[in-house]
């Protein structure tokens, strides 16, 4: 059974630090990795990773895929008050199955 | 663009009622879903449909139908509604299977 894992569950930091928000899978047939930020209400989407080493950035937020290892993580710099939020780790296996795998995801508060 | 759009917000149901979520996009997306949102227990696919005209089974179907009415709308009903159904409803919408975007959601409440 797929699986992902994300680390911390949760998180408290003061603006400025900086986080670096794990996700782990177990997953067959592996195509993509989504994360998004959630939040009150919607999720709404931060990157998508296909291939491995190549870090996505915007603005403060970067990311970066290891399909060996079988993890990402997801790094914010300068934290401001408005980054918390859950931020949710998604897998997508290939084939004609439209299946995402979603992680539990990881809460992030941010503190002034 | 309004991007991906539900309605309504907040229902409230006893045990046995019936009722549909309307999600509607306007991004001439191919392909809709429909998730639904517990504690502890993270998104979670209930239908999907790949292009207008198919509909397939998610990972939670039971107790719920859906129908692609075209390509902008994609229903979610409930025909007799339990407390279990109790939970956040998300529809979303995607041009390729990747990348979904999400609507607000709907807080359904069944008693």
């Amino acid at each position: 059974e797929d699986k992902v894992v994300q680390s911390p569950l949760s998180l408290v930091v003061h603006e400025g630090d900086t986080v670096t928000l794990n996700c782990s899978y177990e997953v067959t047939n592996f195509r993509s990795l989504l994360w998004y930020k959630q939040e009150k209400k919607a999720p709404t989407f931060l990157f998508m990773l296909t291939s491995s080493g190549i870090e996505k950035k915007s603005g403060r937020l970067s990311s970066i895929l290891d399909k060996k290892e079988l993890f990402s993580i997801l790094n914010i710099t300068a934290t401001q008050t408005g980054d918390s939020a859950v931020y949710l780790c998604v897998w997508r296996s290939g084939g004609s199955n439209y299946k995402l795998t979603f992680g539990k995801g990881t809460l992030l508060t941010v503190n002034p | 663009n309004a991007g991906v759009t539900q309605t309504p917000k907040f229902q409230v149901l006893k045990t046995g009622q019936s009722m549909t979520l309307q999600c509607a996009q306007d991004m001439n997306h191919n392909s809709m879903y429909w998730y639904r949102q517990d504690p502890g227990m993270g998104l979670r696919l209930i239908y999907y449909s790949a292009s207008e005209g198919t509909t397939d089974k998610g990972e939670v179907p039971n107790g719920y139908n859906v129908s692609r009415l075209n390509k902008r709308e994609f229903s979610l009903r409930l025909e007799s509604a339990a407390p279990s159904q109790t939970s956040v409803y998300f529809c979303a919408s995607s041009l390729s299977t990747d990348t979904q975007y999400f609507g607000p959601g709907t807080r359904l409440t069944v008693l």
